[in-house]
């Protein structure tokens, strides 16, 4: 069961430079999410969607766009990299119904540097 | 969310149980506790969650006790693959209809001897 697959699974950038994280999911989940982890820090929401074509803030979105064209998929960009952007980036899956009541599945990260 | 307090760290020897305490003393009557775990450089993982009864899988059980203001995660037989930061988070139904993030603190790890 693939369960949340992050690509790439590390990624070295250089200040400036843009790209694009996916995460793909199989369990026909309706919300995704994308959380940062810092270094000795608990994750931090970025950027959720509660629906194929619909995005939201979380608590840290400056610097970071989503999109989720698909509902498998949620795509994760950095237009202009800053170094204070290096961070190990999480997606996150779940249910919609009784949302509160759904746990969320984490895909192993996304390890990014920007030099 | 309630804010929710846990110790930084906790050791046990392998093959007992593991205990892990967290206290929510402003947990309110729709907030679910859940428990997660990370281990080192993988993703969170999904232990169990309740929100009244006490709660029992393959993983854990979780006492919560009867006014919710704290509860206990526990691992039945430690083994060392169990060492991990242990997240508990509380966890209500917003604006988002549920979709909000989980607020992750700064857990306990456990450390598991042989």
């Amino acid at each position: 069961n693939a369960g949340v697959t992050q690509t790439p699974k590390f990624r070295v950038l250089k200040t400036g430079q843009s790209m694009t994280l996916l995460c793909a999911q199989d369990m026909n989940h309706e919300y995704m999410y994308w959380y940062r982890q810092d270094p000795g820090m608990g994750l931090r929401l970025i950027h959720y969607s509660v629906g194929e074509g619909t995005t939201a803030k979380g608590e840290v979105p400056d610097g970071y766009n989503v999109s989720r064209l698909k509902k498998q998929n949620f795509l994760l960009g950095l237009e202009s990299a800053a170094p204070s952007q290096t961070s190990v980036y999480f997606c996150a899956s779940s249910h919609s119904l009784d949302g509160s009541n759904q746990p969320q599945h984490f895909g192993d990260g996304t390890r990014l540097s920007i030099l | 969310d309630a804010k929710t307090t846990q110790p930084p760290s906790m050791d046990c020897a392998e093959g007992r149980a593991a205990n892990l305490p967290c206290n929510h003393s402003t947990i309110s009557g729709n907030e679910y506790v859940y428990w997660y775990r990370q281990i080192h450089s993988q993703g969170p993982q999904y232990i169990i969650h309740g929100l009244k009864n006490n709660e029992t899988n393959e993983m854990a059980s979780l006492i919560i006790t009867e006014d919710r203001k704290s509860s206990t995660l526990i691992l039945p037989h430690a083994t060392l693959r169990d060492t991990a930061v242990y997240y508990c988070i509380v966890r209500g139904a917003y604006s988002g209809g549920g979709a909000d993030g989980l607020t992750f603190g700064k857990g306990t790890h456990l450390i598991i001897q042989p």
